[in-house]
């Protein structure tokens, strides 16, 4: 197993267009975290996952957004009318309910730039 | 709701030398993460500290959790040009039923060779 794998790695849109992020967690992990960072801060909580169901949505979250992970595998986050206040480094991240103190594996995230 | 503060937000350091990172939470911790950052670059897990009073080392890194829970040290003995990065900390709170994590701000260090 590779990791957490995010892609892309940095996406340019302009303002208005839609934009959409996949996440592949390792494998063996039920829990699948999206963060959002921008420069200078810490990452803030998105969503999360157990399994195919999303448990928690952070008020962050706008109707904007949408998060899916189908079949508690892959996972995607959609950004619709993209705003220049999206622009910043989207983080996914997965864990397992049984390793507990292995914290979260972290993908290298995406880069999103808004114009 | 829980906050996590760091102290300080920034530092530079001459190679060689010995330095602390401060993490203080506004509620008692449960589980306390370290993570380190590269400049644009996702996280890399460090250490995670659960017990009051008990700390961890990994080569040169050790990090602290006090006795009461609400605050942590990271500690970088004879700091390399390597360590430089973002460091921050993260809190889970599943005591409230809840798996995601919040975190600090993180710490940016500089290390000169």
């Amino acid at each position: 197993d590779t990791g957490v794998s995010q892609d892309p790695r940095h996406k340019i849109t302009k303002r208005g267009q839609n934009v959409t992020f996949r996440c592949d967690p390792i494998s063996e992990h039920n829990r699948l975290y999206w963060y959002r960072q921008t420069l200078g801060q810490g990452p803030e909580f998105l969503t999360y996952f157990q399994n195919e169901a999303q448990l928690e949505k952070s008020r962050l979250l706008s109707d904007r957004f949408s998060a899916e992970r189908p079949k508690g595998s892959f996972s995607t986050l959609e950004i619709q009318r993209t705003e220049q206040g999206d622009s910043a480094m989207y983080l996914c991240a997965s864990s397992s309910s049984r390793l507990t103190n292995y914290g979260y594996t972290f993908g290298s995230g995406t880069r999103l730039t808004v114009v | 709701s829980q906050e996590l503060e760091q102290s300080p937000q920034s530092l530079i350091v001459q190679e060689g030398k010995n330095l602390t990172i401060n993490c203080t939470s506004s509620k008692t911790l449960y589980g306390l993460y370290w993570y380190k950052q590269k400049y644009g670059e996702g996280l890399i897990f460090l250490m995670m500290l659960q017990k009051g009073g008990e700390e961890k080392s990994h080569e040169k890194i050790t990090a602290k959790l006090d006795e009461k829970k609400q605050q942590s040290s990271l500690h970088i003995t004879a700091s390399q040009p390597s360590h430089a990065g973002i460091y921050l900390c993260g809190a889970d709170n599943w005591a409230s039923g809840t798996y995601k994590y919040i975190f600090g701000t993180g710490t940016r260090l500089k290390v000169l060779a």
